[in-house]
């Protein structure tokens, strides 16, 4: 079945730092770009940020850039998110999510991991 | 930055009717950077229509998705009461950049 599995989310104070990964399986990871979109509650989506197939390009948005990494391990078909200096505002569900085309539509997505930003 | 203003912002509608989705981009953007995807609650969102008007794997023909410069739109014939939800038009260009509108609620009374 092709299907991506976030894990890693949670309860962290402001300030604090998480790290978010994504396990792809059913299809090949290298090739495709990958993105995490985040989802504050009762909100809409938001896009945060994307890497290329081989990981040398990365891009964030406004809001994240500095505080957020994106990576990733092909080798292990998992994308990565590294969140530092963690907001209130942070607070989401974090979508990983597959490009279908480089760039593209996004068209495949995992369930989603809470992040809460709380002290 | 382009930004996308979808309406209406909540659209109640009776089984059997057809739903016409507005999505309208702040400037003129291409027909093969528009998409569309549908969110019910508790569930990640997922690719309904691609390049403005392509049917996403597995989306039935009810779907369709039309427009060009800065007006697009998704219509829903015959809608079925699994077809509430939420509704996000998406711009994507060669920046890279990737932007949602704010969404459009699709109620069946």
């Amino acid at each position: 079945e092709v299907q991506l599995v976030e894990s890693g989310g949670g309860l962290v104070q402001p300030g604090g730092s998480l790290r978010l990964s994504c396990a792809a399986s059913g299809y090949t990871f290298g090739p495709f770009w990958m993105h995490w979109v985040r989802q504050a509650p009762g909100k809409g989506l938001m896009w945060v940020s994307h890497i290329n197939g081989d990981g040398r390009t990365v891009v964030y948005a406004d809001s994240v850039r500095g505080r957020f990494t994106i990576s990733r391990d092909n080798a292990k078909s998992t994308l990565y998110l590294h969140l530092n200096s963690l907001r209130i505002e942070d607070t989401a569900i974090y979508y990983c999510i597959r490009d279908r085309g480089n760039p593209d539509s996004f068209d495949l997505w995992g369930q989603g991991t809470m992040v809460t930003v709380s002290s | 930055e382009i930004v996308l203003t979808q309406s209406p912002g909540t659209l109640s509608l009776s089984p059997g009717e057809r739903a016409t989705l507005s999505c309208r981009a702040s400037q003129s953007v291409t027909s093969a950077s528009l998409a569309w995807y549908q969110q019910k609650p508790g569930q990640a969102p997922r690719l309904l229509i691609y390049t403005t008007s392509n049917r996403a794997t597995g989306i039935p023909d009810r779907f369709s998705g039309s427009g060009s410069g800065t007006d697009f739109t998704l219509t829903i014939s015959r809608l079925e009461p699994d077809d509430s939800a939420v509704y996000y038009c998406q711009h994507y260009d060669n920046s890279p950049s990737w932007t949602f509108g704010q969404g459009t609620k699709v109620e069946i009374k």
